[in-house]
């Protein structure tokens, strides 16, 4: 157990349709990063935050957004989806940010649009 | 740009040695590291370099060339339960960016 907590753990929605997902770092952790992997696909950065500042941005679709509360937890949403949209969604967390030496992941949510 | 190249697919026997290599084109990056993802799982770290060398964790070990852009994860005494993918990746600039993983198969 990584210590991050990802909600849900499975998401079936309709195109066009807007999700949420949640994420809760490990305790103590600051930064929190956003991943999508689609099928047999690599790491796809999309943002990262740290104490509740975006510090980085990566390849995140407009209809994409994110933020990271004042309790360090995050949420990642996703609009007007699309059947492309559908993949594994990946939060991770570290202690600090920029040298990072590990990063925790949490077990995903695997996003279904139909 | 930042860009990491691993082979897609690698196969090797099990009690065997193997080599995962890992170049890229990106610079003033804090460190290389290594990361296992089983099917349907969570990646795991496994190794961090932050200097040019050889870091050595148990039956794995990743080595990292700066001046060569090049670095690579070291499996010995494989095990079945070492069939999975790996990846590596780079943190600069905020970011953690991970090439694309190599798929290792292990046969009995």
């Amino acid at each position: 157990d990584s210590g991050v907590t990802q909600t849900p753990k499975h998401l079936i929605t309709a195109t066009g349709q807007r999700v949420t997902l949640r994420c809760s770092p490990r305790s103590g952790d600051l930064s929190v990063y956003w991943y999508q992997q689609s099928l047999d696909q690599g790491l796809q950065f999309l943002i990262q935050y740290y104490n509740g500042e975006e510090r980085a941005k990566g390849n995140i679709l407009e209809r994409f957004s994110a933020q990271q509360f004042p309790d360090l937890h995050s949420e990642l949403n996703l609009s007007s989806l699309e059947l492309g949209d559908s993949a594994l969604y990946f939060c991770a967390s570290s202690a600090g940010q920029g040298a990072v030496t590990e990063a925790f992941f949490g077990q995903g949510t695997r996003l279904t649009v139909v | 740009g930042q860009s990491l190249e691993q082979p897609s697919e690698v196969t090797a026997v099990e009690g065997a040695i193997v080599q995962i290599n890992c170049t890229y084109q990106t610079s003033g990056f804090y460190g290389l590291s290594w990361y296992q993802q089983h099917d349907g799982g969570a990646p795991t770290f496994l190794s961090y370099n932050a200097l040019d060398g050889l870091e050595e964790t148990g039956r794995f070990s990743s080595f990292l060339s700066r001046s060569d852009s090049y670095g690579y994860l070291l499996l010995q005494e494989l095990q079945m339960k070492d069939s999975a993918s790996y990846f590596c990746a780079v943190n600069r600039d905020d970011k953690i960016i991970f090439g694309k993983g190599t798929r290792l198969h292990i046969l009995p």
